[in-house]
Parts: structure tokens; sequence; C-alpha cells
């Protein structure tokens, strides 16, 4: 399957600082990427969806303020959590598509705010 | 009632056993059900994927969806430690390039 990659897979900040997650689809163009947030022992509750170019559509209960979501490139999307506190502190996990029935998932983000 | 439900488990049997996991829908209007299995922080990994009713076998692995009772299961033949992991069934309306809507995951470990 195709690959796709998150970075930083490991993030610690302080609370109020702000930190950026990157998701590349390395080797198929993505025409859709998707942020989750998954907390321990819940399941992946989507976030927002974002096309190349255009706005990103946020869940229902999202901040869209709070969680700054770019799809500049086909094979880039990044994730910023703008002042960030602790109860931002999960995983966070990209999938993209491009186009097909599969979404290929990232290996996740891991942020814990001090 | 929410739009998936997954018994969380956790599940355990022994190397060799035949795991059945199981998921139930409310949303009729679900075309695309797949199954993924995430290894302990790690990203989730495609296993299965069904486009509507009916049975798809890939290896050990048997996927049954029946639309009608709103019901979806995989099966794991012959089951083995590497398989210990959470697995994750989700369904779409219109398939990848449309969001997913996951069920809790049921947490699996094979004792050998």
């Amino acid at each position: 399957g195709a690959v796709v990659s998150q970075h930083p897979s490991r993030v610690i900040c302080k609370s109020g600082t702000s930190v950026k997650i990157e998701c590349r689809s390395l080797d198929f163009q993505a025409t859709t990427m998707f942020w989750y947030r998954q907390f321990p022992k819940q399941s992946l509750m989507l976030m927002a969806t974002s096309n190349e170019g255009s706005k990103a559509t946020y869940e229902q209960g999202v901040e869209k303020d709070k969680f700054l979501i770019n799809h500049a490139s086909l094979t880039l999307s990044t994730l910023t959590v703008t002042s960030a506190h602790p109860e931002d502190s999960s995983f966070y996990i990209c999938s993209a598509s491009g186009g097909a029935y599969e979404q290929f998932f990232g290996p996740g983000t891991r942020l814990t705010v001090l | 009632q929410k739009e998936v439900e997954q018994d969380p488990g956790p599940l355990s049997v022994p190397e060799g056993a035949i795991v059945s996991l199981n998921c139930t829908y409310s949303n009729s209007a679900f075309q695309y059900f797949m199954w993924y299995r995430q290894y302990s922080r790690k990203g989730p990994e495609l296993l299965m994927y069904t486009y509507s009713s009916g049975n798809k076998e890939d290896g050990r692995f048997t996927a049954q969806v029946d639309k009608s009772s709103k019901y979806i299961s995989l099966f794991i033949r012959d089951s083995q430690p590497s398989d210990s992991a959470t697995y994750l069934c989700a369904m779409s309306l219109q398939g990848g390039s449309e969001k997913l809507v996951f069920g809790k995951g049921t947490k699996l470990t094979v004792n050998p």
C-alpha cells in the first residue's frame, strides 16, 4: 500500500505554545487528507477533512481557530495546534486518500502538553 | 445510539483459535465497510474492505457484511500471536475519499 508519514512522531511542549504536525503522502498524490484524534482506549475521532487548495471542513465541536489545517500541496498537509493546553494531549493521526476507496494512515503523532 | 458499536473487549484466545470480531451500525446509508488493525502507538493498517453486502476472504481473514441486519464481522482463522492488536471497524457512505466512522476497537490478544 501507499505510504503516509507524519512528523514529528512525538512532541512535548509547554502550555500556551503552538505545535505543528506534518503529514506527507510519499508515493501518491492525496486529493483529500483527514486528521483524527485518538484518546487512550478510545476510537479515532475525525477532526477535519482537507482538500488540496481549499479550506478544511471541521467536524462539529472542533475549534477551527485552535486546530489550523493547511493542505498546500497534493502531498503535504499540516495541523497546527495553537495555544496548546494539557487537554489537547492526545494521539493525532492523519490519513490520505488519492480518490479511491482506501485511506492510508500515518503512524501518528503523540502530543503531550505540560 | 452511537453510529457504530463495537465491543472493546479485551478478547484473549489461544494460538490457533478462530476469532470473531463484530460491529453493528445504525446508518443504513453506509456502503463501504473496512477493518483496520492497529498496533499499540501506531497508525491503523487496512486489513479488509467490502462494498455493500457479502463476504470477502483474504488468507486467514474473512469479512462479512449483512446490511439487512446492519452487522459486520471479521473472522481470523488459525490466529497467531502476531495478530495481537486492536481491530477497528470503519464505514463510510462513499468510499475512501469520504470520512470514515470508526468503532471503538476490540483489543485482541493471542496467547502462544
